[in-house]
């Protein structure tokens, strides 16, 4: 079974740009969450996903947006980007069931100038 | 207080020792557990999941939860150097939010 993709896997932006990140979940998987990852704050939480609807939200500001198609495959969008949004974005797909496991995706290395 | 809370090492652990990692969180409500590894410059990969107290193993790793005392730790026997990695701690706060919050990782480092 093939595993969670991210496209592209790296993308250099400069500031006041925006950026839209893919991601494909496992086959069968309806959930998808994205986090970001940097050397200062770790790993955060952004949203979820779940049937085309957002059902949780983290505490980032509001240029941080995404959406999720019928095919389960969620797009993550950062709008007029700072240099504090370099970071790793990561994707991660679960089943939908309550508690279940999340594997992540290999990432996109946003570098903003 | 950090809701997930690890110690950030480094952890230095000879071949074939045990390796054990500790978590700690703070939230009572917590219903998941669970432990990723992650190489440099890679993504994470999930090694175990817990949901219940006691003991979970797997080939080579062990996790174990306790609820009443809200930690949860990782044990790897037998360590490789190939275990050398950044251990995340993740809990999932409660069913309904699923949101995993992870620590700050533990750096594990294996000498051969």
């Amino acid at each position: 079974k093939a595993g969670v993709t991210q496209t592209p896997r790296y993308l250099i932006k400069t500031r006041g740009q925006q950026v839209t990140l893919s991601c494909s979940p496992i086959s069968g998987h309806r959930s998808v969450s994205w986090y970001q990852q940097t050397p200062g704050q770790g790993l955060q939480f952004l949203f979820e996903y779940f049937s085309e609807t957002q059902r949780n939200k983290g505490n980032f500001p509001g240029r941080f947006s995404g959406r999720q198609f019928s095919n389960s495959r969620s797009e993550m969008n950062v709008s007029t980007l700072e240099l504090g949004d370099s970071a790793l974005y990561l994707c991660a797909s679960r089943r939908g069931d309550q508690g279940d496991e999340q594997f992540f995706g290999p990432g996109t290395r946003l570098t903003v100038l | 207080q950090k809701e997930v809370e690890q110690n950030s090492g480094p952890l230095s652990v000879p071949e074939g020792a045990i390796a054990s990692l500790n978590c700690t969180y703070s939230d009572r409500v917590s219903q998941s557990f669970f432990w990723y590894r992650q190489y440099s410059g890679k993504s994470p990969e999930l090694i175990m999941s817990i949901y219940s107290n006691g003991d979970k193993e797997d080939g080579r790793f062990t996790a174990q939860l306790n609820k009443a005392s809200q930690y949860v730790s990782l044990l790897i026997r037998d360590s490789q150097p190939s275990d050398s990695a950044t251990y995340l701690c993740a809990v999932n706060a409660n069913f309904g939010n699923e949101k995993l919050t992870f620590g700050t990782g533990t750096r594990l480092t294996i000498i051969p």
